[in-house]
């Protein structure tokens, strides 16, 4: 089975612009989960979503968004790029929303801003 | 901000002796995790030990959980050069919601 996949890889933006990133979770996997690791620090919880509705979400400013769609993939949009932007983003599925499972993380989506 | 915080937050040992890294968080948990990250790529999964667990083994790893100091430590057995990579403890304090929390992590070196 294919584990959870992130698109795309690697991505150069400009301050000022947006950037979609996507995720597909693990095949039956409902809640998924985004989060972002800035070089040399451990990873900072953005959101989650399970059934399609927002879970959780961290203390991350409004122009970080995201959504989830019918066959559980989710995209993260972040608007008006900031230089504080630039890391690795990575987004995990599980099985379940709660506390009790295990994550498994794709291997991220590493943006700069330029 | 990061509730947990590993130590040390370096360590380098040779092939074949035990690392122990450890973790200290803030508050009340439901469960405490240890993930591995090699190089930048993303997390795997190590192990899982719920609040109500002591102690809780995996092949060569061995996790502790002390709540009522709020710490945890993991031990690696036996180290190889394949175990070299970050090593991060994650809480999570929330009902109903999957909120990690991760700590700044610890960077084991194995040398040959």
């Amino acid at each position: 089975d294919a584990g959870v996949t992130q698109s795309p890889t690697h991505l150069i933006k400009t301050r000022g612009q947006q950037v979609t990133l996507r995720c597909s979770p693990i095949s039956g996997h409902k809640s998924v989960s985004w989060y972002q690791q800035v070089l040399g620090q451990g990873p900072q919880f953005i959101f989650q979503y399970y059934e399609k509705e927002e879970r959780g979400r961290g203390n991350f400013p409004d122009r970080f968004s995201a959504r989830q769609f019918p066959n559980y993939s989710s995209e993260l949009n972040v608007n008006a790029l900031l230089l504080g932007d630039s890391a690795l983003y990575l987004c995990a599925s599980s099985l379940s929303q709660g506390t009790t499972g295990e994550l498994f993380f794709g291997e991220g989506s590493r943006l700069t801003v330029l | 901000s990061q509730q947990g915080e590993e130590d040390p937050q370096a360590l380098s040992i040779q092939e074949g002796e035990n690392a122990t890294m450890n973790c200290s968080y803030k508050t009340s948990i439901n469960n405490l995790q240890w993930y591995r990250q090699n190089s930048g790529r993303g997390l795997v999964h190590l192990i899982l030990i719920r609040s109500n667990e002591r102690e809780k083994h995996s092949g060569r790893l061995r996790v502790t959980l002390d709540t009522s100091k709020k710490s945890s430590s993991l031990l690696i057995t036996a180290s190889r050069a394949a175990d070299t990579a970050s090593y991060f403890c994650a809480t999570n304090a929330y009902r109903g919601a999957q909120k990690l929390v991760f700590g700044q992590g610890t960077r084991l070196t194995i040398n040959p």
